[in-house]
């Protein structure tokens, strides 16, 4: 079964709209975090937001918020005001502990495109 | 100065031969990890270390092995590469609190 789960391959928004891009997870642990990267044309990751299973605040990085629905297991992370530079590929993440120790699994991605 | 570096960049090697990627860091974490990244699979976690005496298998070990040198280098080694290996390969690191982890440029292997 899909750790991450993220619906969207692809997204379009209008430049200066907020865009919600969906991630939801599945998980036994009851402490876990939950991450946002993302992955412009040149390659790099690049950390954009935390939230940890046991914030009971959803986590806010200048443009970007994480809206947290523990009990539906989604993280969604909303961009505001978006830019040109948006334009990327974005990856959901969780670090959970299984049987073997720690994990990190990464969704499959959502690629964002900005439209001038 | 990049905090997380990757050597070599881009390499194309053959199938059958031995090929280390080499990580080094200056963030002074103590966690290292590397990952292989294949379009539309997200990335899948190889192996990790938390400290410079652990190792730790990750989703995807098999075909692969590691070594951590020192706190600041971790190392991964395809001891006989097959073309299906064909991937971006990334570090990266993270620090014990939080987690988030801060990746390398990665290096993008060929195998033919």
């Amino acid at each position: 079964a899909q750790k991450i789960t993220q619906t969207q391959p692809g997204m379009f928004v209008q430049e200066k709209e907020a865009v919600t891009l969906d991630c939801t997870y599945d998980t036994s642990d009851q402490s876990y975090g939950l991450f946002w990267y993302k992955q412009p044309s040149s390659g790099e990751m690049i950390f954009l937001i935390y939230q940890g299973s046991y914030d009971e605040q959803n986590a806010t990085e200048g443009r970007y918020s994480l809206n947290f629905q523990k009990a539906r297991k989604s993280a969604n992370l909303v961009i505001s005001a978006s830019q040109l530079g948006d334009s990327a590929m974005y990856f959901c993440a969780m670090r959970e502990v299984d049987n073997y120790g720690q994990n990190f699994v990464f969704g499959p991605g959502t690629r964002l495109s900005v439209l001038p | 100065d990049a905090d997380v570096t990757q050597t070599p960049r881009n390499r194309i090697t053959k199938t059958g031969k031995r090929i280390m990627l080499e990580c080094s860091q200056t963030k002074g974490h103590d966690r290292m990890y590397w990952y292989r990244q294949d379009p539309g699979l997200g990335l899948r976690l190889i192996y990790y270390s938390f400290d410079v005496k652990d190792i730790n298998k990750g989703e995807i070990s098999d075909g692969y092995s590691v070594s951590r040198q020192a706190q600041a280098k971790f190392s991964l080694s395809l001891e006989s590469a097959i073309p299906n290996q064909t991937a971006l390969y990334f570090c990266a690191t993270s620090d014990y609190f939080r987690g988030e982890q801060y990746f390398g440029p990665g290096t993008r292997l060929t195998v033919t």
